[in-house]
């Protein structure tokens, strides 16, 4: 069975401090997608980024990267000099390659909610 | 586009009340899906649709019925609301046929059951 685990619950950072939000998944699949998504105050879920299993290259987006790395099963997000708009709740997923019914199930970690004090 | 939208934003229920939350998406896409979030639980699939036609069961199906209505649409209904039931509840689609598996969330309906 597939597992995400978000062992931070809750992180505080002052404005400008670089922080890492951590992500370690389970997976029987050789063949699988991990996941980011914010969800701000507001509400609603937003896509951040997609990585598939083949794909072990770190990605940089603007003030946001992430770390993939196979051998010890993470893929944790980096935010380097946090905003005030940054404080959100933060999901890592997990979607094995197929579910045998024509979709693929993503597998939620419980979130990590970050807090940015100004 | 739109991308998913659902109604209604709010509900208040009285238990053993019934309602359908309505969720559609502009994107063409095949596979539509129901969570609920509670708080510390993150997010639990209710029920999915891999197509038009087929719906199948997630973590979290009791107390639930779903219909896909057409390509678009994919409506969740509580028979008989139970206070277990107060949640947000989230409806997303994606298209794996074009190898995105991201999937994209409508804005989601805090529902009460008293």
């Amino acid at each position: 069975a597939q597992k995400v685990t978000q062992a931070q619950t809750e992180i505080s950072v002052v404005e400008k401090e670089d922080v890492t939000l951590d992500c370690v998944y389970e997976t029987r699949d050789t063949t699988y997608y991990l996941f980011w998504y914010k969800q701000p105050p507001s509400g609603e879920l937003v896509f951040l980024i997609r990585r598939n299993s083949f794909d072990e290259q770190n990605e940089i987006s603007g003030r946001y990267s992430w770390n993939f790395q196979k051998s010890t099963s993470s893929f944790n997000f980096t935010i380097t000099a946090s905003q005030v708009v940054d404080s959100a709740v933060y999901f890592c997923a997990l979607s094995e390659a197929y579910s045998g019914a024509g979709s693929y199930q993503l597998t939620f970690g419980k979130g990590t909610k970050l807090s940015v004090i100004p | 586009n739109a991308g998913v939208t659902q109604t209604p934003k709010f509900q208040v229920l009285k238990t053993g009340q019934s309602m359908t939350l309505q969720c559609a998406q502009d994107m063409n896409h095949n596979s539509m899906y129901w969570y609920r979030q509670d708080p510390g639980m993150g997010l639990r699939l209710i029920y999915y649709s891999a197509s038009e036609g087929t719906t199948d069961k997630g973590e979290v199906p009791n107390g639930y019925n779903v219909s896909r209505l057409n390509k678009r649409e994919f409506s969740l209904r509580l028979e008989s609301a139970a206070p277990s039931q107060t949640s947000v509840y989230f409806c997303a689609s994606s298209d794996p046929g074009t190898g995105g598996r991201e999937q994209y969330f409508g804005p989601g309906t805090r529902l009460t059951v008293t």
